[in-house]
């Protein structure tokens, strides 16, 4: 079966500063990757996706995400963070059956 | 407008009343999701409808949660006897059909349900 785990529950940068979010995954067949973010009271937005045809994948807002199959990862970096990016990120798994699993989510904050 | 919509956007009730909860797709997206948000938690799968297939009810928490389709569009999830445990925010999410290719939901505003 498809899992994602998300490590770090809440991540705090300084504004400016690098931004990664760890998502591995646990998948028994070529996965389908996703980052969602959500803005506070606000719905999901799909931020970037994976599905194979390149393992660096380029998303909005200046994020990107590498797949690394000997790591089962692919977490999502920003080089600078701005204060806009304040919100909670994402990662998914398409599992075998079509749907999309969720990780628990990780809350980024970012200080002045 | 274009996007998903849900309705109410905010409902609260008493322990034990039955609720319904609103899902409106995008036009012509065949595949249909709810999601539980729980304060703190990340998104917990609930159900999925793809077109004329049976849903995948895998995810309801118990047999007070149902959900339907009808027509291939509008989604209603219905909570019977509710409980405080059932206060959170549902999501609704469509996406154009499964498969990773075309899999990008789209996700409603949700509805947050609170449980007096």
């Amino acid at each position: 079966a498809q899992s994602v785990t998300q490590l770090g529950s809440h991540v705090s940068v300084s504004e400016g500063a690098l931004v990664l979010l760890r998502c591995n995954y646990s998948s028994s067949v070529p996965p389908y990757l996703f980052w969602y973010v959500q803005y506070p009271n606000q719905g999901l937005q799909l931020l970037l996706k994976y599905t194979s045809a390149a393992t660096l994948v380029k998303g909005i807002n200046g994020f990107e995400a590498e797949f690394k199959k000997s790591e089962t990862s692919f977490h999502l970096t920003k080089p600078s963070a701005h204060m806009s990016d304040a919100a909670e990120y994402f990662c998914a798994v398409e599992s075998s059956a079509s749907k999309i699993i969720f990780g628990s989510g990780t809350r980024l904050s970012i200080r002045p | 407008g274009a996007g998903v919509s849900q309705s109410p956007s905010n409902k609260v009730t008493e322990k034990g009343k039955d609720v319904e909860l609103r899902c409106d797709p995008i036009s012509g997206h065949t595949a249909l999701y709810w999601y539980r948000q729980s304060l703190g938690q990340g998104l917990e799968f609930l159900i999925y409808f793809q077109g004329n297939s049976a849903p995948d009810k895998s995810g309801l928490p118990s047999d007070r949660f149902s959900a339907e389709r009808t027509g291939g569009s509008v989604s209603t999830l219905t909570i019977q006897r509710t409980q405080q445990e059932d206060s959170a925010v549902y999501l609704c999410a469509s996406s154009l059909a499964a498969g990773a290719k075309v899999n990008e939901q789209f996700f409603g505003p949700g509805t947050r349900l609170t449980v007096l």
